[in-house]
């Protein structure tokens, strides 16, 4: 089924630990997202990328670094990873075609002790 | 960016149409009104959207206000597997899909 595709499922991992959380698609969508989901919260954007090669800071983008080498590839990563950082995280990519709609990710759960 | 208002929460009886209010009355003239929702522990899913006029598709209808300011997303029967939080975002054309999520409205429905 295509899609997105998050790994891992769900991680724990040591304050100051690095992490990168992986996210790949396979509509060749331009555009892709990350998103961390917190109790009360909501869904805050992180990065974006609306491009292979390119890639823009979202709300919170503080801690986190992104890359987008190809289209199909969104890599998040935690240099020093923080207890702040315990989240689920979400990844989507957009179809630009025409409703621009977003595809989500079933998400990552991240717990940082 | 402009925001939208909408219940916390709402119920319903199963196989009985439901319909979930959302104000945005700062709306511009050229910001789409999107819906999200989000099972349990799933990603979000894309359910519908509008920009002036109704809208139906296959898993709900939208309808907007005439001014804009407001809409509503029905879901002509409710069944136990559309329990879920249901975002109503507002997208600038331009934007793309940086989509600014608020609090949404958790729908319980009951058998």
């Amino acid at each position: 089924t295509a899609g997105i595709t998050q790994a891992p499922t769900s991680q724990i991992l040591a304050a100051g630990r690095s992490m990168t959380l992986r996210c790949t698609q396979d509509m060749r969508h331009n555009a892709m997202y990350w998103y961390r989901q917190d109790l009360g919260l909501g869904l805050r954007l992180i990065h974006y990328s609306n491009t292979a090669g390119t890639t823009g800071k979202g709300e919170v983008p503080d801690g986190y670094s992104v890359s987008r080498a190809n289209t199909d590839d969104f890599p998040l990563t935690l240099a020093s990873a923080v207890p702040s950082q315990t989240s689920v995280y979400f990844c989507a990519s957009r179809d630009s075609s025409g409703a621009n709609v977003l595809t989500f990710g079933a998400g990552s759960r991240l717990t940082v002790l | 960016d402009a925001k939208t208002t909408q219940p916390n929460s709402m119920e319903s009886n199963e196989e009985e149409p439901v319909h979930l209010p959302c104000n945005h009355s700062t709306i511009s003239g050229t910001d789409y009104i999107h819906w999200y929702r989000q099972l349990p522990s799933q990603g979000p899913e894309y359910v519908i959207h509008g920009l002036t006029s109704n809208v139906n598709n296959r898993m709900a209808s939208l309808a907007i206000a005439e001014d804009r300011k407001s809409s509503t997303l029905i879901l002509h029967r409710a069944t136990l597997r559309d329990a879920a939080v249901y975002y109503c975002i507002l997208r600038p054309y331009n934007q793309g899909g940086k989509l600014i999520f608020g609090q949404g409205t958790e729908l319980s429905v009951k058998p």
